[in-house]
């Protein structure tokens, strides 16, 4: 079956240092999604990615999907207290309806 | 706007007993919803896909007949988690995708079952 894999598992950071998180997909994905969970919540939606190398930035956060559409990642530049959380990339195969979450990366920020 | 709802927030029961869960879309209708199962500092597992007026889709391992699922309106659906058992303890989180929106889902805030 599908497995989507992230590293690293678990993250911390000193306020202001970088962040990055990569998704690895056992198969060619035709998009994949970023969410952000924070402790006690649910997923919040962040971004799509759609094309093969695409990046797209969000203030701080810059997510690019790889070449080959199996792989991404999501950096966070000069981290920030309000960044604590677990962060999932989520893919979606061909027409699928369905998206399968990553294992997640739990980020802690310390000030 | 796209807030979806879930009730109850947390349910506890007895081993055997049946839940239902519900979920909304509160402001706009969704053609599709889905349903998580998270255990604690785990990923999202999906459970099932639901489309309003027709069976779900269940993934590969998930028991139809213990968790049921019905898509009956453009605006809810519900899980039932029939005789539970303790193992079924866990955080069950819904996500509705727009109508018009191809890709983006919009999760509940999820619900806590503890079977006792």
């Amino acid at each position: 079956g599908q497995q989507v894999m992230q590293i690293p598992q678990y993250q911390h950071v000193q306020e202001g240092e970088d962040f990055t998180t990569y998704c690895n997909s056992s198969t060619t994905l035709s998009n994949i999604q970023w969410y952000k969970q924070r402790p006690g919540g649910h997923p919040v939606f962040l971004i799509q990615l759609v094309k093969s190398g695409e990046v797209k930035k969000q203030k701080r956060l810059t997510f690019q999907f790889g070449e080959a559409k199996k792989n991404s990642s999501l950096h966070i530049t000069a981290t920030q207290t309000t960044d604590v959380g677990t962060y999932f990339c989520a893919g979606r195969t061909g027409g699928a309806n369905n998206l399968f979450f990553g294992t997640g990366t739990r980020l802690t920020v310390i000030p | 706007g796209a807030v979806v709802s879930q009730h109850p927030s947390w349910v506890i029961c007895k081993s055997g007993t049946s839940v239902k869960i519900e979920c909304r879309s509160l402001d706009f209708q969704a053609t599709t919803m889905f349903w998580y199962r998270q255990f604690p500092k785990q990923s999202l597992m999906l459970m099932a896909t639901s489309n309003e007026g027709s069976k779900a889709t269940y993934e590969q391992g998930v028991e139809k007949d213990k968790f049921l699922i019905n898509h009956a309106s453009l605006t809810l659906s519900t899980l039932t988690v029939t005789s539970a058992h303790p193992e079924d303890s866990s955080f069950y989180i819904c996500s509705a995708r727009p109508r018009r929106v191809n890709y983006e889902q919009y999760f509940g805030p999820g619900t806590r079952l503890t079977v006792t």
